[in-house]
């Protein structure tokens, strides 16, 4: 079947605007995460759903940033007053059930740039 | 928190020789580790793992090797070729967590293949 999907593949915004990102997981996955990959940061979490529900936001970098699924499928991230420090890749993975062990399967990712 | 070390963060080689990566881990609790190549503009794609309970997985031409004692995991490609070429990163999670704290990736290390 079709792998993670994420839209829109590239995103130029003005700073103070707000945007949103969406991921499709693979179909059947209940477990979705989200990482920020910028210049000499490297790959960073963000945020993982089981389900609709995320236990813990302390990885979200501030509280201009949250995040939502629904249905147990698509999820949205939602940057709030965009700020330059926010340009970054946005990446997507989901996985089967959310184990530690399990594979992460990554989306193309979400090329954000803010001016 | 889980802290992933990872070196070179360049490597060179001809083409046909063997390439080695390393990583180190802080957290003794980390029981799985995924590589993952990312080519550009692409997001990152799984290509090989190891969990906890193996001390070396061989793939074709790739095999990680783990060492529990040390904190310490490797990945060897052999008979590199041109396609070889990409950002390779390690990372590490722990499954008492269940997927909730995601993995922690190394900074990268850009692999070039000379033909």
């Amino acid at each position: 079947g079709a792998g993670v999907s994420q839209s829109p593949s590239n995103k130029v915004t003005e700073k103070g605007k707000d945007v949103e990102l969406r991921c499709d997981p693979i179909s059947g996955h209940t477990a979705l995460y989200w990482y920020r990959q910028s210049l000499g940061q490297g790959l960073e979490f963000l945020i993982y759903f089981q389900g609709n529900s995320a236990p813990d936001k302390s990885g979200l970098p501030s509280d201009r940033f949250s995040a939502e699924r629904t249905g147990g499928s698509v999820s949205t991230l939602t940057i709030q007053r965009t700020q330059q420090e926010d340009s970054a890749v946005y990446l997507c993975a989901s996985s089967l059930t959310g184990t530690g062990e399990e594979t992460q399967y990554f989306g193309p990712g979400t090329r954000l740039l803010v001016l | 928190g889980e802290n992933v070390e990872q070196h070179p963060s360049t490597l060179s080689v001809q083409e046909g020789d063997s390439a080695v990566i390393k990583c180190t881990y802080s957290d003794s609790a980390s029981n799985y580790f995924p590589w993952y190549k990312q080519e550009l503009g692409k997001g990152p794609q799984l290509i090989i793992d190891i969990r906890s309970n193996v001390g070396e997985k061989k793939d074709q031409r790739i095999a990680v090797t783990l060492n529990k004692t040390a904190k310490h995991f490797s990945l060897h490609i052999t008979e590199t070729q041109p396609e070889d070429s990409a950002v390779y990163f390690c990372a590490a999670s722990a499954d008492s967590g269940g997927g909730a704290d995601g993995l922690t990736f190394g900074k990268g290390t850009h692999l070039i293949i000379q033909p």
